[in-house]
């Protein structure tokens, strides 16, 4: 069974810094391009970033360009998102998800339950 | 930046109907768009793939159809548990995959 499971959310004050992880198994991790994508509170959902299998290629929504950094350990089967110069409206559950690619079609097929990271003074 | 927009924002309907969510990107997307659903408290859930491929595990009231700018996701016959937020994205300008804002189904 796929399983993604987030972890190191919480409260930080703006210009902290945390690492979210994510913890994967079930399935072949090194194969996948993996991503962040996060959902403020009452809000719809927003991709933040992602990383390809052998973290040769690498992206960021314009909004956490500079600030945030994804990384892959293969031999761990994690995924990590460090986030710094946090801001309020980076106030959000954060979801890491599998991209799956069928008929040249790039989908997110597997979620994990998400970490909420609250942003406040 | 391709930007979608979901329509209505939020229904009413009653378990039994057929309801009908539609989907505009801003430009052509071929038939690079999905459909997930996210009940409360829950991750979103992959329903549809490449506009009308059924993901695995997915009851068939549930449908997919549209190519270029125009998509519609079907439910043939609601039921209970299909209340609640329906999200399309497209993937055709990847990475980011954009989101449209969502559709909110609620019993009537």
């Amino acid at each position: 069974e796929v399983q993604l499971v987030e972890s190191g959310g919480g409260l930080v004050k703006p210009g902290g810094s945390l690492r979210l992880s994510c913890a994967a198994s079930g399935f072949t991790f090194r194969s996948y391009t993996l991503n962040w994508v996060r959902q403020a509170p009452g809000k719809g959902l927003e991709w933040v970033s992602s990383i390809s299998s052998s973290s040769s290629y690498i992206y960021y929504a314009d909004s956490v360009k500079g600030r945030f950094t994804i990384s892959r350990d293969n031999a761990k089967d994690s995924l990590y998102l460090q986030m710094d110069s946090l801001r309020a409206d980076d106030t959000a559950i954060y979801y890491c998800a599998r991209r799956e690619m069928i008929f040249g079609v790039s989908h997110l097929d597997y979620w994990g339950q998400g970490t909420l990271v609250t942003v406040s003074s | 930046d391709i930007q979608m927009t979901q329509s209505p924002s939020s229904l009413s309907a009653s378990v039994g109907d057929r309801v009908t969510i539609t989907c505009r990107a801003s430009q052509s997307i071929n038939s690079y768009l999905n459909w997930y659903q996210q009940k409360p408290g829950k991750a979103p859930r992959l329903l549809i793939y490449a506009a009308s491929s059924l993901q695995s595990g997915v009851p068939s009231r549930f449908s997919g159809s549209g190519s270029g700018t125009d998509f519609t996701l079907t439910i043939s016959s609601l039921q209970p548990e299909d209340f609640a937020t329906y999200y399309c994205q497209q993937t055709y300008s990847t990475p980011q995959g954009t989101f449209g804002q969502g559709t909110r189904v609620e019993i009537k």
